[in-house]
Formats: structure tokens, sequence, C-alpha cells
């Protein structure tokens, strides 16, 4: 199964709150898994991504939980801000023949309330 | 700023006529990438070149197509138009079609057919 199912569709927090973005997959093939950033009306960039070999990454108040066992990762924004108001992505890498592949999550629309 | 370019920003045209979206990936980059975005929707992979020649096909219409050049740009062609095939049309690029593949997004193309 090469999906990545992401949730929610949508989120609202509080300013200062953490939301939290979950997404699951089947395909234990899958080795690199990003999370990418899309504000309105510009082209997604790469926030944060992990290899399933470690179970945590952080960069700055953005923060991935990566559970190998149960196929999950999930994408913590800490001290969540308006500015961090965007669409997010998560994605799985695959090896398919000499390429590979990004297999995308269908998106967060994450909106943070001053 | 990607440094991956796309023209024109956006395109307004009628149904039944056809287009042409370019893309300049970044400087190096060998593999392109071009992705459907409808209004509030996820990314929806189209098609994928790596040194000019087609790697991986997604959900491309038989109405587009497209073509990877020598120098590496890239050129999504876009023919008997309808009115659902108004999007963002992106493309991006990544260095090599290997694992951990960062991907980087141009602005994009808005298409908007009558």
């Amino acid at each position: 199964q090469q999906q990545v199912k992401q949730s929610p569709q949508s989120l609202i927090v509080q300013k200062g709150g953490i939301p939290i973005i979950n997404c699951a997959y089947e395909n234990t093939a899958f080795d690199y898994f990003p999370w990418y950033q899309q504000f309105p009306g510009k082209g997604p960039a790469l926030l944060i991504a992990i290899r399933p070999d470690v179970s945590e990454k952080k960069e700055g108040r953005f923060t991935i939980s990566f559970n190998k066992s149960a196929k999950q990762f999930s994408l913590h924004i800490m001290d969540s801000q308006p500015g961090d108001s965007a669409t997010y992505f998560c994605a799985a890498s695959i090896r398919a023949g000499s390429n590979y592949q990004l297999i995308w999550g269908a998106g967060t629309k994450l909106i943070i309330k001053p | 700023d990607s440094g991956v370019t796309q023209t024109p920003k956006h395109l307004i045209t009628a149904t039944g006529q056809r287009v042409t979206l370019r893309c300049s990936p970044r400087s190096g980059d060998l593999s392109v990438y071009w992705y459907q975005q409808s209004l509030d929707q996820g990314l929806q992979f189209l098609i994928q070149y790596y040194n000019g020649e087609e790697r991986a096909k997604g959900n491309i219409l038989e109405r587009f197509s497209a073509q990877q050049f020598p120098d590496l740009h890239s050129e999504l062609n876009l023919s008997s138009l309808e009115l659902g095939d108004s999007a963002l049309y992106f493309c991006a690029s990544s260095a090599a079609a290997r694992s951990y593949n960062e991907q980087f997004f141009g602005p994009g193309t808005r298409l908007t057919v009558l």
C-alpha cells in the first residue's frame, strides 16, 4: 500500500497551543519522512524530516515523533504562532526501481488564532 | 527563494485551448517534478523527469504532456483545456532521484480556464 494517510484535514488552535498533525502508512519500505509547509499562494517548502531509525527530531519549535512499530509519525508545533498558519503536508519516500518517489499525505490546513 | 523558477505566474485562457508552462530547476538539479493543486486540495503528482528522461508518472491526463530539455528546463503542455483544469501547477526539482531527496518547489503557475 503506497498511501500516506494524514489527519486532521483542518485544525484551529489558539496562539501558544500545540497543534498535532498525524500521518500513518502501511508500507515498511518507506525510508524517509519529510514534512512540508505551504503558505497561501506559495509553493511547499521542506520544514523538517526524519529517518525511521530515529524516534524524535526537533528543529526549533517543530518536532517530529516517529513510531516505527505503529507505522505512524506526527508533527508537533510548540508555542504556536499566527505565522505558523499554513497547510502542512507529510510525505514518505520509497524506492521504485532506480528511482525514489515521495508519496504525499492529503494536507492539513492549520489556523493559529491570535 | 527556492531557486526554482516558473513562468508565467498567471495564465487565463478559454476551454479547448492549449497552454505551455515552463520550469527552470535549481542549478545542478537533474530531477524535475510537476504537481497540480486545485483550490484547497492536496498536491497531485503528475510526472517526473530525470536528466531528460521520464522517470515516473502519476495522475497525469492524456491531454497533458511534459518534457525536459538538454539544458534541464522542463515544460508542461496542457491541451483541450477544461474548466476543471483550473489549478495551481507547481514544478519542483531535486538533486537526483535518490533517497532523502528534498524537493524544492517553484512559486507555481496559476491557470484559470474560462
